[in-house]
Order: structure tokens, then C-alpha cells, then sequence
């Protein structure tokens, strides 16, 4: 499978402030990338489809000002959160998109916690 | 829209037993691949096991192994000989063959092996 890396795994800002988090393919030229969220206890929600080159195709609800992503390269993409406020905190997760048809999985980073102050 | 139903939210069994994840789902898809991957205090998602719709076969990785049943679409996880390592929550998670190839996920079982 994919090796993905995340950074920050852990984020602490205050109340206002932009968040950058980086996603990395370590080890696959990855066209397209996911980012989800996930609150304690719950599942993993999907909040964006990162394609390489193009805009981000964002899912209902999700706010694309508010969550700015860039795709600028085969191996990163990246997820701003603008203006963070506290119900923003979450722990944040990226996935690879590896394979095509039959082999086609999804490989994922190891998280970062935001908390919003 | 598909969707997926994890109706354990907990289960925990003794090391060594073997522990049945049930999963089902709802699609009016044909083709399409399910999966279950398991996600320990560390919050690492891990892929266990993948299957394609297509396939009447049902897939194995090692310990685990699944029992899919496309009629009553049913896609759920055996773990035979449990390891404290296997503690963690388990999603089973559905992906169309076809269009946005998105990871649908359901709500998790959270399950613990004691010693």
C-alpha cells in the first residue's frame, strides 16, 4: 500500500487564526487525495475530493471558504482551515487514492488534531 | 445515496476467541468494493481487507476474513484467533466502481480483546 504522511499530527491555535495541514504521498504520485474529518467517537466524514491540478470537488455542507485546499502536486496536498474557531477542532484525515478499477483502495495519512482556542 | 450500517457499536471477546463484525449496506449499484479497516488508539487508519462486488469468492488476509452476501448485501468481518492487537474500532466502509469513488463509511464497531 501507500505510505502517507501528515504534518502537524498535533495543532493548538487560537480562536481566529488560519491552520495549514500538509498532506504527503510518500511513495505514490497520487492524482487524487481525500480529506476528512472525524469528532470523537464517530465515524470519518468525507469533506473534500483533492484533484491534482484542478479545484477541489467539496461535499454538501462543507464550507470551501472556510476549508481551502490545494492539490499542487502529485505528492501534496494541503488543507487550510481560515479564521479556525473552536467548533473547528477535530482530528483531520487524509487518504490516497491508489490503483485504478479492481485494485483501486484508499491508503491513509496518520491524522492531525486541531484544537481551537 | 449508499449507505452503511455498523448496528454493534461495542463488542469484546476473550484472546484467542474468534469475533463476527457485522456490517450491511444499501445501493442500487452493481458494481462497487467494500472494506473494513480498523483504526487502534493511535487513530492510524489501516486497511484489513478489501472485496470486489463481482467477486463470489470471499476474501481472506490471514486472520481475517469476510463473508460477503451481495443478495442481502451483507459484508461482515470474522477475526479468528484474536490478538490484544486487534483491539481498535472497525469500519466497514463501501465504494462505488463507478463516477466519484468516494469511501462511504458506517458508524464504527469499537472492539476490545482482553487478556
Amino acid at each position: 500500500g501507500a505510505v502517507v504522511s501528515q504534518h502537524p499530527s498535533w495543532v493548538i491555535c487560537k480562536s481566529g487564526t488560519s491552520v495549514k495541514i500538509e498532506c504527503r504521498s510518500l511513495d505514490f504520485q497520487a492524482t487524487t487525495m481525500f480529506w476528512y474529518r472525524q469528532f470523537p467517537k464517530q465515524s470519518l466524514m468525507l469533506m473534500a475530493t483533492s484533484n491534482e491540478g484542478s479545484k477541489a470537488t467539496y461535499e454538501q455542507g462543507v464550507e470551501k471558504d472556510k476549508f481551502l485546499i490545494n492539490h499542487a502536486s502529485l505528492t501534496l496536498s494541503t488543507l487550510t482551515v481560515t479564521s479556525a474557531h473552536p467548533e473547528d477542532s477535530s482530528f483531520y484525515i487524509c487518504s490516497v487514492r491508489v490503483g485504478a478499477g479492481i485494485q483501486e483502495t484508499q491508503y491513509f495519512g496518520p491524522g492531525t488534531r486541531l484544537l481551537v482556542l | 445515496a449508499q449507505t452503511v450500517t455498523q448496528s454493534q457499536p461495542e463488542m469484546s471477546v476473550q484472546e484467542a476467541e474468534t469475533v463476527t463484525l457485522s456490517c450491511t449496506y444499501d445501493t442500487s449499484e452493481s458494481n462497487y468494493y467494500l472494506f473494513w479497516y480498523k483504526q487502534p488508539p493511535s487513530r492510524q487508519m489501516i486497511l484489513v481487507i478489501r472485496q470486489e462486488a463481482y467477486k463470489q469468492q470471499n476474501a481472506t488476509e490471514n486472520r481475517f476474513s469476510v463473508n460477503f452476501q451481495k443478495a442481502a448485501k451483507s459484508f461482515s468481518l470474522k477475526i479468528s484467533d484474536s490478538q490484544l492487537g486487534d483491539t481498535a474500532m472497525y469500519f466497514c466502509a463501501f465504494m462505488k466502481r463507478r463516477g466519484a469513488q468516494k469511501l462511504v463509511f458506517g458508524q464504527g464497531t469499537r472492539l476490545t480483546i482482553n487478556p
